[in-house]
């Protein structure tokens, strides 16, 4: 069955240093992968997508993402952490089996330090 | 702001009740799609609709229903509510429903049981 980890549950970074947030698929065909960020009391909010193409993508609020099919895996980057990226991140894996679904990671949460 | 509206935002309700939850797509999507978020079950799609009919189903539920009306909006009907129906309903939209497309998340409805 199609599934995606994050093996990390919380995060702490200090302020202005970098993250990589980290991502790994199951999928048998090509995927489809997103990363969204939920604010504390806020909807999912898309980071960043990939499709095809380039497998370094770029998103918004300076972060970026490489798909690696190799390692079945699709890291979020950025390279320096503001305090108001402290929220937790979902990686998805969009599926089209004859019709759409986004199958979600369990999240990281990421605390900034000052 | 994505665009998806939710209302109401939270629900505070009985056990054995029974709620509706709607949702307003971004003008010009066809596609709604429903998400229940819980601690313990994380995000499961539940429902898709496009177009006033229903493409597909997850985990959900017999005692939940969706419709989705001739102006595109959608409502999920939560009967016989229990304990552990309280969770973050999220409805997100694409414009399409044949390929993979970006989904656009509202702010969600926090239901809770009592």
């Amino acid at each position: 069955a199609q599934s995606v980890t994050q093996p990390d549950i919380h995060i702490t970074v200090s302020e202005g240093a970098s993250l990589e947030l980290r991502c790994n698929y199951s999928y048998g065909a090509t995927p489809y992968l997103f990363w969204y960020v939920q604010s504390p009391g806020q909807g999912l909010q898309l980071l960043l997508k990939y499709f095809s193409g380039d497998t370094l993508v770029q998103g918004i609020k300076g972060f970026e993402a490489e798909f690696k099919r190799s390692q079945s895996s699709f890291n979020l980057r950025k390279p320096s952490v503001h305090w108001s990226d402290a929220a937790e991140y979902f990686c998805a894996v969009g599926l089209n089996t004859g019709f759409q679904k986004l199958v979600f990671g369990t999240g990281t949460r990421l605390l900034v330090s000052p | 702001d994505s665009g998806v509206t939710q209302t109401p935002k939270h629900l505070i309700t009985a056990t054995g009740q029974r709620v509706t939850l709607r949702c307003s797509p971004r003008s010009g999507d066809l596609s709604v799609y429903w998400y229940q978020q819980s601690l313990d079950q994380g995000l499961q799609f539940l429902i898709h609709y496009y177009n006033g009919e229903e493409r597909a189903k997850g985990n959900i539920l017999e005692r939940f229903s969706a419709q989705q009306f001739p102006d595109l909006h959608s409502e999920l009907n939560l009967s016989s509510l229990e304990l552990g129906d309280s969770a973050l309903y999220f409805c997100a939209s694409s414009v399409t429903a044949g390929s993979i497309d970006t989904q656009y998340f509202g702010p969600g409805t926090r239901l809770t049981v009592l």
